[in-house]
Order: structure tokens, then sequence, then C-alpha cells
């Protein structure tokens, strides 16, 4: 029973270059999520996914698409990777009841 | 600016000291959760709290709610090493959960 699983834990991209980042759950729930966190700034949701098939935007959605192509499995992609980019990117399965969110080990994005 | 004002941002001390961290805002939530991370790692929960007023003890922790439902407190008793880490306050509205910042806490043996 690994959780929620991230891949890859680490990349380096020059501007320009497009990437996705895997996240896949294994706790069968619902709802999905997709996070960077930035120092001084907390975390900051990207992305989220209610159910399979649903995606919606969060705060700070600009640069990014995703998909949640099943129950298990939501990927973030980064079309075309800006140094603003550049961040540590948490991907999470949130329980109903009681509430709680389950993280990834994170994937951290350099961006040149 | 944050929805979510943690403080202090850095806190270092020493072993068997007690400390209390903060999350204010302006914003009422339905509920507020207490995440510690760890370098490396993601964010793992600590506790929920619903109720305005309401207040949990988790071992040496314990966590307050305020009574508007805008502000949190976590406290911690006699601080042990294993202690340190992130600590992130979260609070979920009708439609999403906003972090704060945190607060980075460092105790030192």
């Amino acid at each position: 029973n690994a959780g929620v699983t991230q891949t890859p834990k680490f990349q380096v991209l020059k501007t320009g270059q497009s990437m996705t980042l895997q996240c896949a759950q294994d706790m069968n729930h619902n709802s999905m999520y997709w996070y960077r966190q930035d120092p001084g700034m907390g975390l900051r949701l990207i992305y989220y996914s209610a159910s399979e098939g649903t995606t919606d935007k969060g705060e700070v959605p600009n640069g990014y698409n995703v998909s949640r192509l099943n129950k298990r499995e939501f990927s973030l992609r980064l079309e075309s990777a800006a140094p603003s980019q550049t961040s540590v990117y948490f991907c999470a399965a949130r329980a109903s009841s009681p509430e709680t969110q389950y993280f990834g080990p994170g994937t951290r994005l350099l961006v040149l | 600016t944050q929805l979510l004002e943690q403080s202090p941002q850095f806190l270092s001390i020493q072993e068997g000291e007690n400390l209390t961290v903060y999350c204010n805002s302006s914003s009422v939530f339905s509920s507020l959760q207490w995440y510690r991370q760890e370098p490396g790692e993601g964010p793992v929960l600590l506790v929920t709290v619903v109720t305005g007023g309401e207040v949990k003890k988790l071992k040496r922790l314990t966590f307050q709610f305020g009574d508007a439902r805008k502000d949190s407190s976590l406290h911690i008793t006699a601080a042990q090493p294993g202690d340190t880490g992130l600590y992130l306050c979260a609070g979920r509205r009708t439609h999403d959960m906003r972090f704060g910042a945190g607060t980075r806490l460092t105790v030192k043996p």
C-alpha cells in the first residue's frame, strides 16, 4: 500500500521544454489535487479533480494542464516551461471522512 | 498576501521548552487542519478542528480553533528534537482548501 506516488522525483528543464508529472494513488479516493510549494508562499493549488472525468482550476492554473486518466492517476503537464515554474510539486488524494489529504513525496523541478 | 498568516515564520528553541505557533485569517473556515512536513517529504496531517473554540490534544501537542473559526494555534509542551519540521495550517472553504506559508521549527538537543 504505497499511498500516493509521484514521478519523477527531480527534473531539470530548459525554458520552453515540456514535461508531464505523474501521480498515482492506491487508496480509491475520488478527489485528487496538484499543488506547488514555494519558499514563503506555502502550498498553492494548481488544479484539482473532484472525481474521475472532472477537473477544475485552482488558485494558480496558468501554464499548466491536467488529465484525470482514471480514478488512480492524475497527471500535470507543463507545455512550455518557464523559470517561474521552478518549484516543488505535490500531488494529494483526499479522503472524505474523516477529511484527510494524503500527499505524495513531491517532484522538485528546476527550469533554467 | 496570504489568506492564512502563520507566525512566527521561523522558531529555534532548546529541547524541553514550550512554544506556540499561530495561524490567523480574516476569513471564516468550516474547518482547519494542521500538517507537519519534514525535508524532502509531503505534509502529513496532524489534526482537524471543526467547531469554534474546539481544543484537541495529541500527546504534547495542543490545537485550538478560534471561537469565530478564523484562527488557530498549536502549542507544544516540552519540545523534542523529533518535533523539528515545517508546521502548516490549512483552512477549508466551500470549494477549496488554503494553506499558510508555515512555521519552520528547529528544536536543538
